[in-house]
């Protein structure tokens, strides 16, 4: 595709259930990013993964949020047992490596009731 | 820890007028700075990095590394620059993987005709 691709736009969720959220990044980007953006605030990092190797998970808030990317293109964000707080868009970026543009999906709306 | 502030939430200019959007970051090394904007409905774009030194639209921004600043200014505002508007620093591996972005909660620009 001519962008980064993320599936679905809106998923609402009762509290306790999983999610998982789909990101197609750019065809070739090497790197691939998580931000999840709360309303009224910033994009806040998640994950990084360089191909397939997750290179930096230091944003993930809790050990509930997993990430992979085992092929080095798609990747998911899976969230275990939502809560309230977890509300939020999830955004992903990709670029075709360090220090280079990063280009963003139209994000994941989450609600969480 | 590095941080990015924005302290204006909301910024109101009438068509014409110069625009200023204040950044301020704290970064202990050589940080570098970028503006992403996202226009209504769209998804979120990069406007210019300081290291470009280019002027994208007709704003421009440069890096103040003694105030810690980074703001975004244009001479004449038009219809079209009303968006939302983030400021972000990338600091290298640490806060953010290897390009990462740490972002301020971003400036919301209304034009007023």
């Amino acid at each position: 595709g001519a962008g980064v691709s993320q599936s679905p736009r809106y998923k609402v969720a009762k509290r306790g259930q999983d999610v998982a959220l789909r990101c197609d990044p750019i065809s070739g980007h090497v790197s691939l990013f998580w931000y999840q953006q709360a309303l009224g605030q910033g994009p806040e990092f998640l994950t990084y993964f360089q191909n397939e190797a997750q290179l930096d998970k230091s944003g993930l808030p809790s050990d509930r949020f997993f990430a992979e990317r085992p092929e080095g293109s798609v990747s998911t964000l899976k969230i275990q047992r939502t809560q309230q707080e977890d509300s939020a868009v999830y955004l992903c970026a990709s670029s075709s490596g360090i220090n280079t543009e990063a280009f963003f999906g139209q994000g994941t709306r989450l609600t969480v009731v | 820890a590095q941080r990015v502030t924005q302290p204006e939430k909301l910024l109101s200019v009438f068509k014409g007028a110069p625009v200023e959007l204040k950044c301020n970051y704290s970064y202990s090394g050589s940080p570098e700075l970028f503006w992403y904007v996202q226009y209504s409905r769209q998804r979120l774009q990069l406007l210019l990095r300081h290291i470009s030194r280019e002027s994208i639209k007709g704003f421009t921004a440069d890096l103040n590394k003694g105030e810690t600043s980074f703001h975004l200014k244009k001479p004449f505002a038009q219809e079209e620059d009303a968006a939302m508007y983030y400021c972000a620093l990338s600091g290298g591996y640490s806060g953010g993987g290897a390009d990462g972005l740490t972002f301020g909660k971003g400036t919301h620009l209304i034009i007023q005709p």
